[in-house]
């Protein structure tokens, strides 16, 4: 079993639709969690922190679940802009971090 | 935060030949990474390089084929040697400026294609 494991992809949506992406993670003493953001031919930045508690920015909701090892990002209101590779990384402690293998979202017009 | 520059940016290498990838940081950092992305993959550590002491190498990585160098806590590189064609992959250089509850950053990375 992969320590990091995403919804495989691709996602075709249309513009304005609201679209989810599933993380799960095998370390369950892992202790911190992010999404990355991967465009095309360039390299991963930072997206969004995931605390337990859930958070927001914008359009984007994360949410943790500990008891479950399951991390959710949520896309709200797509643009044509959000077409990317959406990276689930996991911190297991220390300077050990895992990336999923990303799922892929492109948005139509 | 931290500003990684990373060179070259893209090569075309014959097999059998290496190549030197360097990552120089804007400020100190105690820990550099090194990835491998291969087309439609994500990102797989290669090893761990520590300022003044040898690098950690995942499993499947070895010295002899990926030698790294860390002579300070700004900069790194990472040599590719005795290239073949599935050496063909994006290599990025990353740091984290504390253990934990941080960001990655990243170099930009470096498109290597070996023919």
């Amino acid at each position: 079993r992969k320590e990091v494991e995403q919804d495989p992809g691709p996602f075709n949506v249309p513009e304005g639709a609201t679209v989810a992406f599933n993380c799960t993670y095998s370390n369950s003493a892992s202790q911190s969690f992010f999404w990355y953001r991967q465009d095309c031919r360039k390299e991963p930045k930072l997206l969004m922190s995931v605390y337990s508690s859930g958070n927001e920015d914008g359009r984007f909701t994360a949410q943790l679940n500990r008891a479950s090892q399951y991390i959710s990002l949520l896309i709200r209101d797509s643009k044509l802009s959000d077409s990317a590779t959406y990276l689930c990384v996991v911190n297991t402690g220390g300077f050990k971090t895992i990336f999923g293998a990303g799922t892929r979202l492109f948005v139509k017009a | 935060s931290a500003v990684i520059s990373q060179k070259p940016s893209r090569d075309i290498c014959q097999r059998g030949t290496s190549l030197t990838i360097q990552c120089q940081v804007d400020s100190q950092v105690t820990m550099m990474f090194w990835y491998r992305q291969q087309p439609g993959q994500s990102l797989t550590l290669i090893a761990t390089a520590n300022q003044g002491s040898e690098a950690t190498y995942e499993s499947g990585f070895v010295i002899d084929k990926f030698p790294i160098s860390r002579p300070n806590l700004t900069f790194s590189t990472l040599t590719v040697s005795n290239m073949s064609p599935e050496d063909s992959s994006i290599y990025l250089c990353s740091v984290e400026v504390a253990a934990g509850n941080t960001e990655a950053f990243f170099g930009q990375g470096t498109r290597l294609t070996v023919v």
